[in-house]
This record gives structure tokens, C-alpha cells and sequence, in this order.
């Protein structure tokens, strides 16, 4: 069964701050790995990676993806009171048209 | 544009009863995701709809069943609730079937089982 975990759950720095989420999975045939923010209401998509070792990026915020080590980071650098959300990494099979969700890392940003 | 819409934002229900839960996908898009978030199990999925047909289904209990109508507006119904059916449930539109990169997902409708 496909299965994604995310570390930590959760998590609390000081404004300005850099921190790195963690996202491990397991899947067959592998199609992609998501990165969302869920505030109070709908998760927001972040990323998308397929490829190995080739960063996103937005802004203050990166991932990347690592196909061999089955597993993909989250950094945010420079940290705001808005980052602080949830943040989901979910993944994609090929044929499964479904994402698969890990828990979540809650981050809270403290001023 | 406007977004992804559910309706209601909030119920409250008891055991053994059944609900619906309304979801209305951005303008154009055909494709509906269904998925419960809980604290314990985070977010599952329940069901994909494309063109009024069920492409894709999660391990839920028959007790929960959707469809989509000719305009794309999808429902879910559960039936027979129980208190561990408690969750938000959100709606997800795209414009095609199995594009997840380009989901969106409405703000979700709160259920409570008591």
C-alpha cells in the first residue's frame, strides 16, 4: 500500500528562521510528489516534483526531490508569522489518478 | 473565477443518520475529487468524478457513495453515520481527469457526528 510520512509533525521557530520539512514515501510507480499549505481551509498548491534533484522554487520557499532515496524536502528561509500552516506532501501513482497525503507538519512561526 | 464551492460550510448530525454534501468546481473544470481529512488518518481519498462517471475510488465503506451531475457539480452522501465519520471533507476541481497538479480545493464542509 502506498504510504507517505512526513516529519516532524510538528514544529515551532522564532520569525526568520529557516526550516526544512521532510517528506519519505513509499509508492509504485511513482508519478509525482505534491507539496501543499493548508492554512484554516483549503490546502494550496506549493509544488510539484517529478524529477530528481532538480529544485523548485518560489519565493522563500524550495524543494526538492529525491527519486532514489525515496524521499523530498521542504525549506522555507527568512520565516513569517504567515508561513505558519500546515504544510502536506502527498504523491501520485501512475494509473492511481489519486493523491496519497502524509500527515502534515503543523509549523507555527512565533514573532 | 470564481473557486471551488461546498455547501453547507458546517453540520451537525447524529449517529445513524445520513448526509449530503454539495461541491461545485471552478467554472470549466470536469473532473471532482472527494477526499476526509481527521486528525487520526489525515487526509484520505473517497472518490474521483469525470463526465458523470466514478473513475476512481478509495478504501471507504459502501456507506459512502457520490456522483456527478451533467453540469459537473458533484455530491457526496453518507449514509448510516457514525461518530468516526466527524471530519472536514473537501472537494477538489481540475479541469481534466488525473491532473492533480492543477487541483483546486474548495474550503470544505465540516462535519460532526454526535
Amino acid at each position: 500500500e502506498d504510504k507517505v510520512v512526513q516529519s516532524p509533525l510538528s514544529l515551532v521557530v522564532h520569525e526568520g528562521d529557516t526550516v526544512t520539512l521532510n517528506c519519505s514515501y513509499e509508492v509504485t510507480n511513482f508519478r509525482s510528489l505534491l507539496w501543499y499549505k493548508q492554512e484554516k481551509k483549503a490546502p494550496t498548491f506549493l509544488f510539484m516534483l517529478t524529477s530528481s534533484g532538480i529544485e523548485k522554487k518560489s519565493g522563500r520557499l524550495s524543494s526538492i526531490l529525491d527519486k532514489k532515496e525515496l524521499f523530498s524536502i521542504l525549506n522555507i528561509t527568512a520565516t513569517q508569522t504567515g508561513d505558519s500552516a500546515v504544510y502536506l506532501c502527498a504523491v501520485e501513482a501512475w494509473g492511481a489518478q489519486k493523491l496519497v497525503f502524509g500527515q502534515g507538519t503543523r509549523l507555527t512561526i512565533n514573532p | 473565477k470564481a473557486g471551488v464551492t461546498q455547501t453547507p460550510r458546517y453540520l451537525i448530525k447524529t449517529r445513524g443518520q445520513q448526509v449530503t454534501l454539495s461541491c461545485s468546481p471552478i467554472s470549466g473544470h470536469r473532473s471532482v475529487s472527494w477526499y476526509q481529512q481527521t486528525p487520526g488518518q489525515g487526509l484520505q481519498f473517497l472518490f474521483e468524478y469525470f463526465s458523470e462517471t466514478q473513475r476512481n475510488k478509495g478504501n471507504f465503506p459502501g456507506r459512502f457513495s457520490g456522483r456527478q451531475f451533467s453540469n459537473s457539480r458533484s455530491e457526496m452522501n453518507v449514509s448510516t453515520l457514525e461518530l468516526g465519520d466527524s471530519a472536514l471533507y473537501l472537494c477538489a476541481s481540475s479541469l481534466v481527469w488525473g491532473r492533480t497538479d492543477t487541483q483546486y480545493f474548495g474550503p470544505g464542509t465540516r462535519l460532526t457526528v454526535l
